[in-house]
């Protein structure tokens, strides 16, 4: 079992549409959840963090935690073609070790006008 | 500098050769970080540095990597004897400091081809 899951997808939304992405983790004390999203041939890019249950809201960008189900979501709505991209899942799973990410393999989402 | 300064961005060479890749990281960053991805997968932790600790080797694949943070700012991941399934992009990335919850700022990555 990998220490992050990700549906590799491609996940196909209509523009205007929710995308909705979710994440496993195996880690029980992780405690910090990171949503980058990545562009082909780009770096990732920090979209959102969330550290307590329940959802946190940005934008267009909601992410929602469940700990006791070790599972992470990110919601976005009015999808738009420039959401086009793979979206990296990420967890801060051993506190001891600084702020150390562990990246899920990614969800790759493409938005169709 | 504005953001992580990788280099080089691109680097071709021969399978048995020796490789560096140099990280600049933001200004003012403590904690420095080195991840791989190969083509179409996830990021995979290579190495950790936060200011004068003792560097997070954990996740180095292999004893022909190794890197080093001279200064507390600028990082060399070295490969030595590259192999084939040595060739993805080296991602590079820095912090303000180590503790959890920090925004990570990814480079623009040194993408290797080993041939």
């Amino acid at each position: 079992q990998k220490e992050v899951e990700q549906n590799s997808g491609p996940l196909s939304v209509p523009e205007g549409a929710i995308a909705s992405l979710n994440c496993t983790y195996s880690d029980r004390g992780s405690q910090s959840f990171f949503w980058y999203r990545q562009y082909s041939g780009k770096s990732p890019e920090l979209i959102m963090f969330i550290y307590s249950n329940g959802d946190k809201e940005d934008g267009r960008f909601t992410a929602q935690l469940n700990k006791a189900s070790q599972y992470v979501s990110l919601l976005i709505r009015d999808s738009q073609p420039s959401d086009s991209a793979t979206y990296l899942c990420a967890v801060n799973m051993d506190k001891a070790a600084g702020n150390k990410l562990t990246f899920g393999g990614g969800t790759r989402v493409l938005v169709k006008p | 500098g504005a953001g992580v300064s990788q280099s080089p961005s691109n680097k071709v060479t021969e399978k048995g050769k020796d490789v560096e890749l140099r990280c600049d990281p933001i200004s003012g960053h403590t904690a420095l970080y080195w991840y791989r991805q190969s083509l179409g997968q996830g990021l995979e932790f290579l190495i950790y540095f936060q200011g004068n600790s003792a560097p997070d080797k954990s996740g180095l694949p292999s004893d022909r990597f190794s890197a080093e943070r001279t200064g507390g700012s600028v990082s060399t991941l070295t490969i030595q004897r590259t192999q084939q399934e040595d060739s993805a992009v080296y991602l590079c990335a820095s912090s303000l400091s180590g503790g959890p919850g920090n925004t990570i700022y990814f480079g623009e990555g040194s993408w290797l081809t080993v041939v």
